[in-house]
């Protein structure tokens, strides 16, 4: 099984700033990664797969990047409905498919 | 409007069974992976299991030999039945489309408690 870790678990940022999230692979998963958005009470929204494409009507505020092992999502400048828990998952080598324990992004 | 939809959560006793149901409309079931995804109050996301478009599924290890993934696909619908219910199985469940989950239901909650 491939384990996903998301750092950090909470990062404190200030509306307009840049948010910079990590997730690593235990193994190579190429780049069969995707990231998703939570907000309390909703379902997760996929915001990128392929680790760089987003999905659709996806802001271009969000970007993803890396592969192999080291995964980023940059979120160019923090609007107010941004503020979220953000979950990682691979999908290359599976099953099972597998989440990291997510980073939660909240107003500093 | 590609959408999923799911119920037949609800208050269990522990050793009880329940079976949820997710509706699609918009695509069809059986031409996709489809997953059941769960979420502990304030935890993270497990995908519990996972039905093939060819028929083939998947368990975690934590579900295996008690829950049971099927479709039927002249109503289009994905199904999850629910046996032996433990306290810890207590979650919202959510039914996802693709082994990159884009397209996912609003949740139905399962509670486990005498």
């Amino acid at each position: 099984e491939i384990v996903m870790t998301q750092s950090p678990g909470t990062l404190s940022v200030s509306p307009g700033e840049r948010a910079t999230l990590s997730c690593r692979a235990s193994h190579s998963v190429s780049s069969s990664l995707a990231w998703f958005q939570q907000k309390p009470g909703q379902a997760p929204r996929l915001l990128i797969y392929g680790a760089s494409t987003r999905a659709t009507g996806i802001p271009a505020r969000f970007s993803g990047s890396g592969s192999g092992t080291e995964f980023t999502l940059t979120i160019s400048s923090l609007q107010s409905e941004d503020f979220a828990v953000y979950y990682c998952q691979q999908y290359d080598y599976w099953p099972p498919l597998t989440f990291g324990g997510g980073t939660k992004v909240e107003i500093k | 409007e590609v959408q999923l939809v799911e119920s037949g959560g609800g208050l269990v006793q522990p050793g009880g069974s329940l079976r949820l149901s997710c509706a699609s409309s918009g695509f069809n079931v059986s031409s996709n992976y489809m997953s059941w995804v769960r979420q502990a109050p304030g935890k993270g996301l497990e995908c519990v299991s996972v039905i093939y478009s060819g028929g083939y599924t998947y368990y975690a290890d934590s579900v295996r030999g008690r829950f049971t993934i099927s479709r039927d696909n002249s109503k289009n619908m994905l199904f999850l039945q629910m046996n032996s219910l433990r306290v810890e199985d207590t979650a919202t469940y959510y039914c996802a489309r693709d082994q990159y989950f884009d397209i996912w239901g609003r949740g139905t909650l399962v509670t486990v408690s005498s």
